[in-house]
């Protein structure tokens, strides 16, 4: 049971290039979610999938897409990365099919940098 | 969406309890507390929740006065491993989705001998 795992761990990007963050977990669950965070700074939630099929936006999602790919995978796109995409991105999952818990499960963390 | 508020930082020494108190003044009432902890270079962790009065794990207690508008956050006998941040988040578990949960700047717990 590896958890949420992503990849890769490290990427440094040209301005205007583009990329895929790539997020999977094995607990079967049915909430997905990627944030960055940037230095000294909390995390922010880009986009999120509440199930299988369903994706949304969340605090910070201009310059970024994702995909539900099953109940599995959920991706992250940067179609034209800027400077200010510069940060750490975190995926996590959640198991919203049991009340009362919120208990996220985080990945390791991509460190993106764009120069 | 209710809002947290936690000091930014806290010092301690090893064996001592620590106590961090995060206020939130507009939590709804399907909203629970939650609090996780952050290691550099690491993804978030979850330590514990609760809705209301006083709730015990292996790591941590979670005090909840009766109108809600707080908790705190406490971590018995912290040592230098527990040196961290510590985030908490108010939000609605029962609907789902994700942005009905804030992560804010959280505590930086710093543990010294």
């Amino acid at each position: 049971n590896a958890g949420v795992t992503q990849t890769p761990k490290f990427q440094v990007l040209k301005t205007g290039q583009s990329m895929t963050l790539q997020c999977a977990q094995d607990m079967n669950h049915n909430s997905m979610y990627w944030y960055r965070q940037d230095p000294g700074m909390g995390l922010r939630l880009i986009y999120y999938s509440a199930s299988e099929g369903t994706t949304d936006k969340g605090e910070v999602p201009n310059g970024y897409n994702v995909s539900r790919l099953n109940k599995r995978e959920f991706s992250l796109r940067l179609e034209s990365a800027a400077p200010s995409q510069t940060s750490v991105y975190f995926c996590a999952s959640r198991d919203t099919g049991r009340p009362s818990t919120d208990t996220q499960y985080f990945g390791p963390g991509t460190r993106l940098t764009v120069l | 969406l209710a809002k947290t508020t936690q000091p930014i930082s806290m010092d301690s020494y090893e064996g001592q309890e620590v106590n961090i108190t995060c206020s939130h003044n507009n939590i709804a009432t399907n909203d629970y507390i939650t609090w996780y902890q952050q290691f550099p270079s690491q993804g978030p962790r979850f330590i514990i929740q609760g809705y209301k009065t006083k709730v015990t794990n292996e790591v941590a207690s979670l005090f909840i006065p009766a109108d809600r508008k707080s908790s705190t956050l406490s971590l018995p006998r912290v040592s230098l491993s527990d040196t961290a941040v510590y985030y908490c988040l108010v939000g609605d578990t029962l609907t789902g989705g994700g942005n009905k949960l804030t992560f804010g700047t959280g505590t930086q717990l710093k543990v010294e001998l």
